[in-house]
């Protein structure tokens, strides 16, 4: 399978605990997105990586949420001291940039991960 | 800012027929992007059709077609020969001049009945 992948696809924790999420996105997209979806809502922007380095950052993204992407492969998507309102399902995609910025470079979603804080 | 809004929480079409979700977008970029995605159950948002503001011609992919009318700042999906496992969340995205990102609506929930 080369698309991309997150994991753990589930985690339950409770409140005040650290979690973290891998995505591992297809091998040749040098852009990585994560993004937050509530219930009923449609996905929300957190942060993305051009290679290694992080262009933006949401300010949905409290100090508590922390994401890397060393040597621009695989990316962490750390939260801290969670919270209930942090219960969501986190997505991730990837895409490779070509062409102007607002061409087709559409985003390839892996199949998320879904955190439960009790 | 830029804005997705997509007016149609629910919708229900019978197989076979054709159905089309509202989009509707807001920006000031000279040039965008506007892209439709698919989230079965399963969580995974997948890729159906991509419209540049500034294409000539509506997008087509298979079934779906896309409903472009700039001056009314509508991006219309259009979903020929419904099937049942076209039963799915629908979200209409949009990503400017002056971003990376995508911006997403709120999704209409289609559900298509035998």
């Amino acid at each position: 399978d080369t698309g991309v992948s997150q994991n753990p696809r589930h985690k339950i924790t409770k409140r005040g605990q650290n979690v973290t999420f891998r995505c591992d996105p297809i091998s040749e997209h040098n852009r990585l997105y994560w993004y937050r979806q509530t219930l009923g809502q449609g996905p929300e922007f957190l942060t993305y990586f051009q290679n290694e380095a992080q262009l933006e950052k949401s300010r949905l993204l409290s100090d508590r949420f922390s994401a890397e992407r060393p040597k621009g492969s695989f990316s962490t998507l750390e939260i801290q001291r969670t919270e209930q309102g942090d219960s969501a399902m986190y997505l991730c995609a990837s895409s490779r940039l070509a062409g102007p910025r607002w061409s087709t470079g559409e985003l390839f979603f892996g199949e998320g991960s879904r955190l439960t804080v009790l | 800012a830029q804005k997705i809004t997509q007016t149609q929480p629910g919708m229900f079409v019978q197989e076979k027929e054709a159905v089309t979700l509202d989009c509707t977008y807001d920006t000031s970029d000279p040039s965008y992007g506007l892209f439709w995605y698919k989230q079965p159950s399963s969580g995974e948002m997948i890729f159906l059709i991509y419209q540049g503001s500034y294409d000539q011609q509506n997008a087509t992919e298979g079934r779906y077609s896309l409903n472009f009318q700039k001056a009314r700042k509508s991006a219309n999906l259009v979903i020929s020969a419904s099937q049942l496992g076209d039963s799915a969340m629908y979200f209409c995205a949009m990503r400017g001049d002056n971003t990376d990102k995508l911006i997403f609506g709120t999704g209409t929930r289609l559900q298509v009945f035998p």
